[in-house]
C-alpha cells in the first residue's frame, strides 16, 4: 500500500533550526513535495525533490533520500509566522500526491 | 503565475439544500483538478480527480450522486455537494495542475485555491 508518515506535532524555540522528517511508500515515484498549510489556509507548495540530496531555498531546505524512502524538510532562523502544519506528499507513478496527515509545527517565544 | 481562485470562500446553508463550489486556474489550463475535503486538525483528503472533458474519478467511499464533479472547460471545475446535511461541513479545498510549466516550479506541482469552508446547519 501507499503510506505517508510524519509526526503528528513538533515544538522549537524562535530562532532556531528544526527539522521535520518524512517516510514515504509510494506505487512508483515522481518526487516528494512538502507544502505549508497555516490554519484555516489552503496549502503553498515549499519545495520538490526528485533526486537525491539537498535542495536549498532561502531559509528552507529539503533532502531526499529514494533508497531510503526518507525526506526532511529543515527550517533555520525560525520566525513565529512559521507555526504552520506542515505536508509531506509524495507522487507516485500515476501522478497521484499521497499525502501525510501533517506536523504541526509550534514555535515559541 | 500559476493561481487557482475558488469561489465561494465560505457558505452557510441550510439541510437538504445543494451548494455549488467553483475552481478557476487563472493564469495557466489545468487539464487535471482536484477535490479535497479537509476535517480540524486533519490532513488533505481527496475526493476526486477531475479531468477536463471526462468524467470525473472518485476515491473510495467518496458518493458521486452526493458530490457532482463537473470539469467543463480547461480552467474552471466545479463541485456540487447535494442534498447536503451537517455532517458534510468541512473546508473543501480544490488544485489545478498545470502539466506544462506555469512558472518556476516543476512540472505536475498542484497549486490550490484558498479554499471554501462549508457550514451546513
Amino acid at each position: 500500500g501507499q503510506n505517508i508518515d510524519q509526526p503528528t506535532e513538533m515544538t522549537a524555540t524562535e530562532g532556531a533550526i528544526v527539522q521535520i522528517n518524512c517516510t514515504y511508500q509510494t506505487s512508483g515515484f515522481n518526487g516528494l513535495f512538502w507544502y505549508q498549510q497555516h490554519a484555516g489556509e489552503a496549502p503553498t507548495f515549499l519545495s520538490y525533490n526528485v533526486l537525491d540530496g539537498l535542495e536549498e531555498k532561502g531559509r528552507f531546505s529539503s533532502f531526499l533520500s529514494r533508497s531510503k524512502g526518507y525526506s526532511y524538510l529543515l527550517l533555520k532562523e525560525l520566525q513565529m509566522k512559521d507555526s504552520a502544519s506542515y505536508l509531506c506528499a509524495g507522487m507516485d507513478s500515476n501522478y497521484q500526491l499521497i499525502w501525510g496527515a501533517g506536523t504541526k509545527l509550534i514555535i515559541k517565544p | 503565475g500559476a493561481v487557482v481562485s475558488q469561489h465561494p470562500s465560505r457558505v452557510i446553508c441550510k439541510s437538504g439544500t445543494s451548494v455549488k463550489i467553483e475552481c478557476r486556474s487563472l493564469d495557466f489550463q489545468a487539464t487535471t483538478m482536484f477535490w479535497y475535503r479537509q476535517f480540524p486538525k486533519k490532513s488533505l483528503m481527496l475526493m476526486a480527480t477531475s479531468n477536463e472533458g471526462s468524467k470525473a474519478t472518485y476515491e473510495q467511499g467518496v458518493e458521486k450522486d452526493k458530490f457532482l464533479i463537473n470539469h467543463a472547460s480547461l480552467t474552471l471545475s466545479t463541485l456540487t455537494v447535494t442534498s447536503a446535511h451537517p455532517e458534510d461541513s468541512s473546508f473543501y479545498i480544490c488544485s489545478a495542475r498545470d502539466g506544462g510549466v506555469a512558472g518556476p516550479l516543476p512540472a505536475d506541482t498542484q497549486y490550490f485555491g484558498p479554499g471554501t469552508r462549508l457550514t451546513v446547519l
